[in-house]
Order: C-alpha cells, then structure tokens, then sequence
C-alpha cells in the first residue's frame, strides 16, 4: 500500500500565479482533508471533501479551492499566490468507517512544498 | 472552536518513560482527543486517540483525565526515533476538521 501520495513535492510559483496541487489517497479511504503547515507552526485545517463534495471548511479565503474525483483523489487550487502561502501543503485521508467517520485516524502524506517568490 | 494547550517542549533521556501533557478545558462531551507526531521533514503520524477510557496500542498509552479536561500521551520507554513534534487535537463533534496547535516538541537524549 503506497499510502497518501503527494505531488509534486517542492514547487516555486511567483506572486499572483495560481497553482494546483494533487493527493491520491490511501487505498479504501473516502476522506481526504488539506492542511496548511507554516515553517515552525502546526497544521492549518483548509478543509475537507468526501463524496466530492466540501464538507467542511476552516478560515482560508476563497483563494484557495479543492475537487475530489470520482477515484476519491483530490486536488487543491490556490489562485492569486501571495508571499504568505508559502507553506508546506499537507493531505491526509481517512477510512471508511460507517457512523463513526470524524473519530478515525488520518493519514498524513509527505507534503508539498510551496514557495511563492 | 476547542483549542489544546501544550508545553512548548520537553525534554527525555532514552529509554526513560516520558508524560506529555495536554489540556483541552473546553472539550465538548462528543469530542475525541488524538495524538499525532511529526517527525522532521515528514507528515503527521498517528498516534492514539481515545474519548474517555484510557486508550492503549503498540505506541504509546492515552491517559484521560475523568473531566476530559486533560489528557496525558506516555511513551513508555523513548528511544532517539521519539523525538519529533507531538500535536494534541481535538475531533470536532460537529465535523470533521482536526485543529492543531503548535504542539509540543520532544527531544531524547541519549
């Protein structure tokens, strides 16, 4: 099991460029959430899809974007780059677990990391 | 939201037990608390989670305090590959997000 796959893993964009970064997630998972990590700080919950669709959202402007497929694969859009979203872009997906979906364990991929310049 | 409090850092000789602290006051009654790790360069990796029963599993121990206002992750003996980043978080009852805090940073010592 390959588990949560990132991609690309480092990537520079300049300021006012939009990009798209992707996660295929771990075999027999549904969930696939997106956290923001800033150098030295937590993760930043930017939100969460399943059944292709955002179910929730945290406190990131409408900038930033996401699409689940039909394979539950996802993608997060950040359009209009500024300086602040460099960031390492971390994945993570959970397991189908039928009533009990917000208490499973996530699974982290290695990130993506963005510098915006 | 509920937020998590934990100490900055802390500091373990190998091989010793270690007790990292958390305190979530403001818990609600359907929340779980997780543990997660990250270890340099690397994603979040789960540790153990639990809702009011002390939780064991092959990695650490959860201790939770019989308010859930605090918990407690033991490892029970660390070795060098503990050290990393140790995040308390809360499942939100009303979703899915996981909030993270700055975490608690582990160093062992050989």
């Amino acid at each position: 099991d390959a588990g949560v796959t990132q991609s690309p893993t480092h990537l520079i964009k300049t300021r006012g460029q939009q990009v798209t970064l992707r996660c295929s997630p771990k075999s027999g998972h549904d969930t696939v959430s997106w956290y923001q990590q800033a150098l030295g700080q937590g993760p930043q919950f930017i939100f969460q899809y399943y059944e292709e669709e955002e179910r929730q959202r945290g406190n990131f402007p409408d900038r930033f974007s996401g699409h689940q497929f039909p394979n539950y694969s996802s993608e997060l859009n950040v359009n209009a780059l500024l300086l602040g979203d460099s960031a390492l872009y971390l994945c993570a997906s959970s397991p189908v677990t039928q009533g009990a979906r917000r208490n499973t364990e996530a699974f982290f991929g290695q990130g993506t990391r963005l510098t915006v310049v | 939201d509920a937020k998590t409090t934990q100490p900055n850092s802390m500091e373990s000789n190998e091989e010793e037990p270690v007790h990292l602290p958390c305190n979530h006051s403001t818990i609600s009654g359907t929340d779980y608390i997780h543990w997660y790790r990250q270890l340099p360069s690397q994603g979040p990796e789960y540790v153990i989670h639990g809702l009011t029963s002390n939780v064991n599993n092959r990695m650490a121990s959860l201790a939770i305090a019989e308010d859930r206002k605090s918990s407690t992750l033991i490892l029970h003996r660390a070795t060098l590959r503990d050290a990393a980043v140790y995040y308390c978080i809360l499942s939100s009852s009303r979703g899915f997000k996981t909030i993270f805090g700055a975490g608690t940073r582990l160093f062992v010592k050989a």
